[in-house]
């Protein structure tokens, strides 16, 4: 399976406090994205970085990507109480614009 | 401009009855996906339509039909429901312009098979 690893499965940080999240993936890609999910809802598109990127940035959100790794990591500064949701890494493998998704880390932020 | 929208929002099954669960999109999008969501597994994707008239076997399709029915709608079918199709089902939509581009979902259809 192609299915990206996340970690940790689980974050319980206070508000105020940066939440980073991992993600790692076995084989090569066009772009790396990630996306939010809050409980009982769909999923919703957060941010996209390209293979030939290393680091991109949007608002509180910073992701890095390391393509020799493979690996990328998402970092959020500042958090709230609303940023409690879940998060996933999805690649896209060049394979007709398809998304493989992480399992997920469950962030959960205390006020 | 409702985005993506899915029918049923939830459903009950007895095993080996059949359904269908409608997906349709108003973002004139290429692209459609049927996703399924269990716990501590992700979402894994089930069929995938690049564009119209055309579908794909995603990850995980056994037990699972599709129609692309015109370029807004994409369903899904269970022709003989199973107590391991219990989930939570997705679908997305996205232009996707050669590459995987941004994915829209849609709320979920909660699906319980007894």
């Amino acid at each position: 399976s192609q299915q990206g690893e996340e970690d940790p499965q689980a974050l319980s940080i206070q508000e105020g406090e940066n939440a980073t999240m991992n993600c790692s993936y076995k084989t090569s890609i066009n772009n790396l994205q990630w996306y939010r999910q809050n409980s009982g809802r769909g999923l919703v598109h957060l941010i996209l970085i390209r293979s030939n990127e290393r680091e991109k940035h949007s608002g509180r959100l910073r992701v890095t990507l390391d393509t020799s790794k493979k690996s990328s990591s998402l970092l959020i500064t500042a958090s709230r109480a609303a940023d409690t949701a879940s998060y996933f890494c999805a690649t896209d493998h060049n394979q007709g614009g398809k998304l493989i998704f992480g399992q997920g880390t469950e962030l959960s932020v205390k006020p | 401009n409702a985005g993506v929208t899915q029918t049923p929002k939830f459903q009950v099954l007895k095993t080996g009855q059949s359904m269908t669960l409608q997906c349709a999109q108003d973002m004139n999008h290429n692209s459609m996906y049927w996703y399924r969501q269990d716990p501590g597994m992700g979402l894994r994707l089930i069929y995938y339509s690049a564009s119209e008239g055309t579908t794909d076997k995603g990850e995980v399709p056994n037990g699972y039909n599709v129609s692309r029915l015109n370029k807004r709608e994409f369903s899904l079918r269970l022709e003989s429901a199973a107590p391991s199709q219990t989930s939570v089902y997705f679908c997305a939509s996205s232009e996707n312009r050669g590459q995987g581009g941004e994915l829209f979902f849609g709320e979920g259809s909660r699906l319980t098979v007894l």
